[in-house]
């Protein structure tokens, strides 16, 4: 079956700190893989995605690139701000469906 | 353009109570989904229909039921709500066209819906 595992939290960084989230997967075939973003109290928002091995999505300065041969799609930021702190769940999706990793805290401090 | 819509916002049942959660969006989209989000859990599938008319179980339907009404609506039905129930509850919705690897796979999520059974 299809599974995400990402690094538990939670995660603590200062201001402009560098930022990764490990994310690895299991599936069959050739999903999209997602990285998705819950702010305190509201729903989630996409991130990014990419949808094919060695595709890198990006966005709001965050990337994660798509790696077949270590199923992983790890999150990165170079300089982490305070509005960065949020709930991040990694997910693939190789139909209709989403499957969701667990989910980490990123706390960013001024 | 409201995207995802949910109500209501806050709920609170008590044991052996009924329910149902709205969801309707507005972006024309074929598939949409319920989920729960529970602490350390991630989001879970509950039900979901790819297409007007069918609906189809996820991961966790026990103790649930679905109406597709239309295309923009999907409700979740709680018949005896329970304490394991206790959970946020979202809804969302895609354009999928059996074309994996392309935009069409993108969920977009409502609100949410947070449920207290006591």
């Amino acid at each position: 079956g299809n599974s995400v595992t990402q690094m538990e939290g939670p995660v603590t960084l200062s201001e402009e700190a560098f930022l990764t989230i490990n994310c690895t997967y299991t599936a069959t075939g050739y999903p999209s893989l997602f990285w998705y973003v819950q702010y305190p109290g509201e729903g989630l928002q996409l991130l990014l995605k990419a949808t094919k091995a060695d595709d890198k999505g990006s966005n709001k300065g965050f990337e994660a690139t798509y790696r077949k041969e270590t199923t992983s799609f790890h999150l990165e930021k170079g300089s982490v701000q305070v509005s960065d702190s949020a709930v991040y769940f990694c997910a693939l999706s190789p139909d209709y469906k989403l499957t969701f990793g667990k989910g980490t805290l990123l706390t960013v401090n001024p | 353009n409201a995207g995802v819509t949910q109500t209501p916002k806050f709920q609170v049942l008590k044991t052996g109570q009924s329910m149902t959660l709205q969801c309707a969006q507005d972006m024309n989209h074929n598939s949409m989904y319920w989920y729960r989000q529970d602490p350390g859990m991630g989001l879970r599938l509950i039900y979901y229909s790819a297409s007007e008319g069918t609906t189809d179980k996820g991961e966790v339907p026990n103790g649930y039921n679905v109406s597709r009404l239309n295309k923009r609506e999907f409700s979740l039905r709680l018949e005896s709500a329970a304490p394991s129930q206790t959970s946020v509850y979202f809804c969302a919705s895609s354009d999928y066209t059996g074309l994996a690897g392309t935009e069409t796979d993108t969920q977009y999520f409502g609100p949410g819906t947070r449920l207290t059974v006591l």
